[in-house]
């Protein structure tokens, strides 16, 4: 079964920093791009970040450019998302997911997502 | 970037009901549309993909039509189980994007 778990959340003070886990099991995780998704509270779905399979090809959303670093150990089947210069607007559930991109049919979608974590940006 | 709106945000259906959820986006996104359904507290759950692919296990009352910058979700009998929020996304360019979302609930 191909599982996803997140973790690293917590309480922050504004301006501080988090990185956040995202351990893979149950598939062959260096093929595979990921992503990162988050929801503030009572709020809708927010893309937050990409990376490719080898870590060589990123993309962010524009709120969180330049704060916001995503990247991948494949040796250890794990994502990372380092969060610096946290603002109060970060606070969210942020889910990692598989991105399937197969561009020779033209499929792309995320399909496996997991349980999330929780981070709150207060002082 | 490419908004997606959904429409209606809220639904109030009852159990047997036909539900159709509709998400515009602002450009062409080609079929690069996907769905999802979310329950209070759980992740997000892949319905649809590419337009009207269905997810491995997701039920044949559910289905998704639609191309360029209209398309629609439709549940053909909504069960007890349906009752949650719906999402759009586009994945047909950067930065990848959700429609506000559509919460259907027991009439």
């Amino acid at each position: 079964e191909v599982q996803l778990v997140e973790s690293g959340g917590g309480l922050v003070q504004p301006g501080g920093s988090l990185r956040l886990s995202c351990a893979a099991s149950g598939l062959t995780f260096s093929r595979w791009w990921m992503s990162w998704v988050r929801q503030a509270p009572g709020e809708g779905l927010e893309w937050v970040a990409n990376i490719n399979q080898d870590g060589s090809d990123k993309y962010y959303v524009d709120s969180v450019r330049g704060r916001f670093a995503i990247s991948r150990d494949n040796a250890r089947n794990s994502l990372y998302l380092q969060m610096n210069s946290l603002r109060a607007e970060d606070t969210a559930v942020y889910y990692c997911a598989r991105y399937v991109r197969s561009t020779s049919v033209g499929d792309y979608y995320m399909d496996v997502w997991g349980k999330g974590t929780t981070v709150t940006v207060s002082s | 970037d490419i908004q997606l709106t959904q429409s209606p945000s809220f639904l109030s259906a009852s159990v047997g009901d036909r539900v159709t959820i509709t998400c515009r986006a602002s450009q062409g996104i080609n079929s690069h549309l996907a769905w999802f359904q979310q329950k209070p507290e759980k992740a997000p759950k892949l319905l649809i993909y590419t337009t009207s692919t269905l997810q491995t296990g997701v039920p044949s009352r559910f289905s998704g039509s639609g191309s360029g910058t209209e398309f629609t979700l439709t549940i053909s009998s909504l069960q007890p189980e349906d009752f949650a929020a719906y999402y759009c996304q586009q994945l047909k360019s950067y930065p990848l994007t959700f429609g506000g979302g559509t919460k259907v609930e027991i009439k």
